[in-house]
């Protein structure tokens, strides 16, 4: 089982470009997570799907932020417009469940936008 | 709201010395919270450390421990005897049992051992 992977490790993108950042969850797990983090806010919560459905995206910025999951081996997250503020590590997580089971976490992209 | 508050870091301490990383939490829309520790070692992804899901009890792992204290709302992590390899950035969590995704998680201790 090689984990969750998250490709790609960098980004790069200007102002204004659109970034796509791509989630492969552990198979057989039900649950897919994205969270953000950066120096200041920590750890901060974005969305989640359970069973390829979106259940919540209460921490998304909702005007540039999507995320989707087509088929249970990938779910992606694309950020419209970049803005510097954008800049952060993202990560994705799977678990078997949403009830407090153990998240297992990607090594993260990190988004950098000039 | 749900919070989890830990030691601001970073943390120096020497290879051999007992260590302890406090850990407070805030569960108010959470009756029965599941606590964690997850850690992120150099160049690696964030991941389980230990994890305790009733209150009372204690988890451990990789020579850590952490009892989950309910009457203190706290889910300290400690270790007898450091390494350099346990040099690392460390995160209490909390989770809801009850089939809500709510994960909460403090803002990390970065922990550096030196020999």
């Amino acid at each position: 089982n090689a984990g969750v992977i998250q490709t790609p490790r960098h980004k790069v993108t200007g102002k204004g470009q659109e970034a796509t950042l791509w989630c492969e969850p552990i198979s057989g797990h039900s649950a897919v997570f994205w969270y953000r983090q950066t120096i200041v806010q920590g750890l901060e919560f974005l969305t989640y799907f359970r069973n390829q459905a979106p259940i919540d995206d209460s921490g998304m910025p909702k005007e540039r932020f999507s995320a989707q999951m087509p088929n249970q081996s990938h779910s992606t997250l694309k950020i419209q417009s970049t803005q510097p503020q954008d800049s952060a590590v993202y990560l994705c997580a799977s678990s078997w469940t949403v009830s407090a089971e153990t998240l297992y976490f990607g090594s993260g992209t990190r988004l950098t936008v000039l | 709201g749900d919070s989890v508050t830990q030691t601001e870091g970073p943390v120096t301490v020497s290879e051999s010395e007992s260590l302890i990383i406090n850990c407070t939490y805030s569960a108010t829309s959470i009756a029965y919270p599941n606590l964690f520790w997850y850690v992120r070692y150099p160049g690696e992804g964030l991941q389980l450390l230990l994890k305790v899901i009733t209150a009372g009890q204690k988890g451990s792992s990789r020579g850590f421990e952490a009892t989950y204290n309910k009457e203190t709302t706290s889910f300290h992590l400690q270790k007898a005897s450091v390494q350099e390899s346990d040099s690392a950035v460390y995160y209490c969590a909390l989770g809801d049992d009850t089939g809500n995704y709510k994960y909460v998680f403090g803002a990390g201790t970065r922990l550096k051992v030196i020999a």
